[in-house]
């Protein structure tokens, strides 16, 4: 089946820096990919929605301006944590669909554990 | 209220016996509904799919819809420890969206 490669795994960071996390489809075209978010024993959020070429729609609540998406190729989506703080200490998972109507197309990344310190 | 709604368990049950894990959402809209698999720190993997109202068998796995209650539930037969995880519910709201709402997870441990 179709692979969604996302990097890092993990990342532990200082209060105020930005970590950058990608998110790539490996043997197909993704035209749309998705973010989420998931702190433990909850649900996973969506964050946003990212259309290649264009720029993401943002779930309410999620600022745009912290969380910035990156959808520069067909293959690859950017989420860029900026000026990270403790709060925004969170498991991010992408995902990236191959289009069509069934979502069973929508393959899921392996998800980046942040800690920001 | 939530969109879509679970017991976040544990359930618990023993090796071999049939676990039932059940889903409610609110959008009377939603047309795909979808069970995921997601075991501590990994992302969640597709189970099942459904997107008409009855039964849906594959394997020791049987997915149940019913539009009219708005409910959906995962049946897991012949229960092993290797199925222990989080189960998400998620579905979808107009055709030919890709929007997954996902519910918060019914967390299942099977013990030997």
């Amino acid at each position: 089946g179709a692979v969604v490669s996302q990097h890092p795994s993990w990342v532990i960071c200082k209060s105020g820096t930005s970590v950058k996390i990608e998110c790539r489809s490996l043997d197909f075209q993704a035209t749309t990919m998705f973010w989420y978010r998931q702190f433990p024993k909850q649900s996973l959020m969506l964050m946003a929605t990212s259309n290649e070429g264009s720029k993401a729609t943002y779930e309410q609540g999620v600022e745009k301006d912290k969380f910035l998406i990156n959808h520069a190729s067909l293959t690859l989506s950017t989420l860029t944590v900026t000026s990270a703080h403790p709060e925004d200490s969170s498991f991010y998972i992408c995902s990236a669909t191959t289009g069509g109507e069934s979502n069973e197309k929508l393959f899921f990344g392996s998800g980046t554990q942040l800690s920001v310190l | 209220q939530k969109e879509v709604e679970q017991n976040s368990g544990p359930l618990s049950v023993p090796e071999g016996a049939i676990a039932s894990l059940n889903c409610t959402y609110s959008d009377r809209v939603s047309q795909s509904f979808f069970w995921y698999r997601q075991y501590s720190g990994k992302s969640p993997e597709l189970i099942m799919s459904i997107y008409s109202n009855g039964d849906k068998e594959d394997g020791r796995f049987t997915a149940q819809l019913n539009k009219a209650s708005q409910y959906v539930s995962l049946l897991i037969r012949d229960s092993q420890p290797s199925d222990s995880a989080t189960y998400l519910c998620a579905v979808t709201g107009l055709p030919g969206t890709d929007k997954l709402i996902f519910g918060t997870g019914t967390r299942l441990q099977v013990f030997p």
